[in-house]
């Protein structure tokens, strides 16, 4: 079945440690995007990729960072210089760019700084 | 002024009624209007897309977009109790990613 994967679902980080989200999608997708949402917040935009091999900040880049060297895969790494991570992160992708045909999301990693 | 807004707060309505929800949006030139559906701890879930003028239905929901108003808005007739959720307007295209309400919880009280 095609679909957008997050993994870990759970992760916990320790205080000065790098972590990475992983996210992997058969939809055959350009466009891929990362996602943060805090309780009772609504969605906001880290980072975008329209194409391999590039990507774009979104409203709250820092201390994040990302790579797109396959079409598939667009893992997210939450920096030692994200002061407040503990979020619910989520990847989606869409078949375009331009936003017209709507996004597909994964089940989400939920972030814990221990 | 928010690209997207969703002012309603949390929306009780009884089992079987109808629930209506409204989202304004800024941009003028935008295309296309989605309504997610997101459960408490879960992904948000595609349930409507439209993108002319008018009704589109599908099932128990029907999204409205009046484009000279600039809303869009999703109905949910014959309400039930898993229709519980919060529901996520977005708008694009705008600077070629969506752009997303903050979102209505709804509550169907059997």
């Amino acid at each position: 079945d095609g679909g957008i994967t997050q993994s870990p679902k759970y992760l916990f980080r320790k205080e000065g440690q790098n972590v990475t989200l992983s996210c992997e999608q058969n939809l055959n997708h350009d466009a891929m995007y990362w996602y943060r949402q805090d309780p009772g917040q609504g969605l906001r935009l880290i980072y975008y990729s329209q194409i391999v091999n590039d990507f774009q900040k979104g409203d709250i880049a820092e201390g994040y960072s990302v790579s797109r060297e396959k079409k598939e895969s667009f893992p997210l790494t939450v920096t030692s210089a994200q002061k407040n991570p503990t979020a619910f992160y989520l990847c989606a992708s869409s078949i375009g760019p331009g936003a017209n045909y709507g996004y597909t999301f994964g089940s989400g990693t939920r972030l814990t700084v221990v | 002024q928010k690209e997207v807004e969703q002012n309603s707060g949390p929306l009780s309505v009884p089992e079987g009624a109808i629930a209506s929800l409204n989202c304004t949006y800024s941009d003028r030139g935008s295309q296309s209007f989605f309504w997610y559906r997101q459960y408490s701890g879960k992904s948000p879930e595609l349930i409507m897309f439209i993108y002319s003028n008018g009704d589109k239905e599908d099932g128990r929901f029907t999204a409205q977009l009046n484009k000279a108003s600039q809303y869009v808005s999703l109905l949910i007739r014959d309400s039930q109790p898993s229709d519980s959720a919060t529901y996520l307007c977005a708008v694009g295209p705008g600077n070629n990613r969506l752009a997303f309400g903050k979102g209505n919880q709804v509550v169907v009280i059997p």
